[in-house]
C-alpha cells in the first residue's frame, strides 16, 4: 500500500526559531494535508494544498505541494511554546478514498 | 472549516461490557468517515472506512466482530466497542471527508478506559 515518509520524527528547537519537516512518497498524490495534534485531542488542519506546486500559508505556517506530486513541506517560522505538539501530513486521492498519514513530527519548543 | 463531533469525550466501563461512541458532522453531510485508533505517542491507525447506508471496511487485523461501525445516515457513524477489555483502552478518533473537496476534518476524540 501507499506509505509516506514524514521526517524528522521528532525536534527540540528554542523559541524563536524557524521549523522544517517534510513528507515524501513514493505514490502520486493529487492532495497534501497538514495536521496538528495536541495531547488529548484530535488532529487540527492547518493547511490543505491541492495542486502541484502550490505554496499555501496560515499564518507562520507555509506549507507547500511537491511539484512531483510526491512530497510536501511545511515550515514554520519563528516558533512559540504553543507550537507544541505533533504534526501529521496526509495524502490524499481524488474522491478521499483512504488517506495516508505520515507517523508525525513530535515539536518541542523551549521557551 | 467543517466540524465533526466526538461524544463521549472519554470514557470509563467495566470490562466484559460494550460502549458506543458517536461521530457526527455539524455542519456538512459525510457519506465516508474514519475511525482511527492512537496509542500513546504513536501515529493514528486506521481501523475502518465507514460508508452511509453499506458495511463498514475494516483493516486487515480490526475485528469487525469486536468493533461494530454503523453509519445510519449522512451525519452519524458509531463505534461499538464489544465485550470490552483492557487492551483496548485507547484514543479512539474519527474523520469525515467534506464532499467535493479532498479534505478530512478529524473530531476530537475519545479516551477510553477499559477497568
Amino acid at each position: 500500500g501507499q506509505q509516506l515518509n514524514q521526517s524528522p520524527q521528532s525536534m527540540f528547537i528554542q523559541e524563536g526559531e524557524d521549523v522544517s519537516m517534510n513528507c515524501t512518497s513514493s505514490s502520486i498524490f493529487n492532495t497534501w494535508l497538514w495536521y496538528k495534534q495536541e495531547p488529548g485531542e484530535g488532529p487540527v488542519l492547518l493547511i490543505a494544498l491541492y495542486k502541484a506546486g502550490e505554496l499555501t500559508s496560515n499564518g507562520r505556517l507555509t506549507a507547500q505541494f511537491g511539484i512531483t506530486r510526491k512530497d510536501s513541506f511545511l515550515n514554520i517560522s519563528a516558533s512559540i511554546p504553543s507550537d507544541v505538539g505533533i504534526y501529521f501530513c496526509a495524502g490524499l486521492n481524488t474522491n478521499a478514498g483512504k488517506s495516508t498519514f505520515g507517523d508525525g513530527t513530535t515539536l518541542t519548543v523551549k521557551p | 472549516g467543517a466540524v465533526v463531533s466526538q461524544h463521549p469525550s472519554w470514557v470509563i466501563c467495566k470490562s466484559g461490557t460494550s460502549v458506543k461512541i458517536e461521530c457526527r458532522s455539524l455542519d456538512f453531510q459525510a457519506t465516508t468517515m474514519f475511525w482511527y485508533r492512537q496509542f500513546p505517542k504513536q501515529s493514528l491507525m486506521l481501523m475502518a472506512t465507514s460508508n452511509e447506508g453499506s458495511k463498514a471496511t475494516y483493516e486487515q487485523g480490526v475485528e469487525k466482530d469486536k468493533f461494530l461501525i454503523n453509519h445510519a445516515s449522512l451525519t452519524l457513524s458509531t463505534l461499538t466497542v464489544t465485550s470490552a477489555h483492557p487492551e483496548d483502552s485507547s484514543f479512539y478518533i474519527c474523520s469525515a471527508s467534506l464532499p467535493g473537496r479532498d479534505t478530512i476534518y478529524f473530531g476530537e476524540g475519545s479516551w477510553l478506559t477499559v477497568v
